[in-house]
């Protein structure tokens, strides 16, 4: 695709309920990253697929939280029992091997209440 | 780990005068600097980048100075204009792609017309 896509744009969900994040990486791109941006504040690493390797997870903040891509494409994070803390805008990013620019999708703006 | 120091938190500046951002990161290791710029309701995208073999890369009226020894690189912005109005990240990682990048908690840059 021309960028990387994410869907949905918003969210609003109950706490306690599951949500369901999902990215389109740019074609080709073999990385893949989740990052947790929370209100005013910076980037914070949560987990990173290369190829058909082990996904560095090591940002996850909980076992609330994982992440799965099928193949070098599609990549869904789901955050089960959703927590008021989890409201965030949860960015994804995808970029070539070796290449250092990192392309960013719009974001989903997660809102529990 | 990696960390990354980013200041001020918030600059504004009148329109036409310059801006500067200040990182600083810890890991001597670290050989990838990338600067992000987010306007509201978008992802980050990148605006310049630096190796750590150079010491300065100028495009157009943004510029990147780094210095290995005291580990600390700058954002240089002159004549700006009321569309350089964003948050700007610093970021840093020690390998040759975008992996392992840690961010600054980000500048919010105002450009006062």
């Amino acid at each position: 695709g021309a960028g990387v896509s994410q869907s949905p744009s918003n969210k609003v969900t109950e706490k306690g309920k599951d949500v369901e994040l999902r990215c389109d990486p740019i074609s080709g791109h073999t990385a893949l990253y989740w990052y947790r941006q929370r209100l005013g504040q910076g980037l914070e690493f949560l987990i990173y697929f290369q190829g058909n390797s082990a996904p560095d997870k090591s940002g996850l903040p909980s076992d609330r939280f994982s992440a799965e891509r099928t193949g070098e494409s599609v990549s869904t994070l789901t955050i089960q029992r959703t927590q008021q803390e989890d409201s965030a805008v949860y960015l994804c990013a995808s970029s070539s091997p070796g290449q250092g620019e990192a392309f960013f999708g719009q974001g989903t703006r997660l809102t529990v209440v | 780990g990696e960390n990354v120091e980013q200041h001020p938190s918030t600059l504004s500046v009148q329109e036409g005068d310059s801006a500067v951002i200040k990182c600083t990161y810890s890991d001597s290791a670290s050989n990838y600097f990338p600067w992000y710029k987010q306007e509201l309701g978008k992802g980050p995208q990148l605006i310049i980048d630096i190796r750590s073999n150079v010491g300065e890369k100028k495009d157009q009226r943004i510029a990147v100075t780094l210095n290995k020894t005291a580990k600390h690189f700058s954002l240089h912005i002159t004549e700006t204009q009321p569309e350089d109005s964003a948050v700007y990240f610093c970021a840093a990682t020690d390998r040759l792609g975008a992996d392992g990048l840690t961010f600054g908690k980000g500048t919010h840059l105002i450009i006062q017309p």
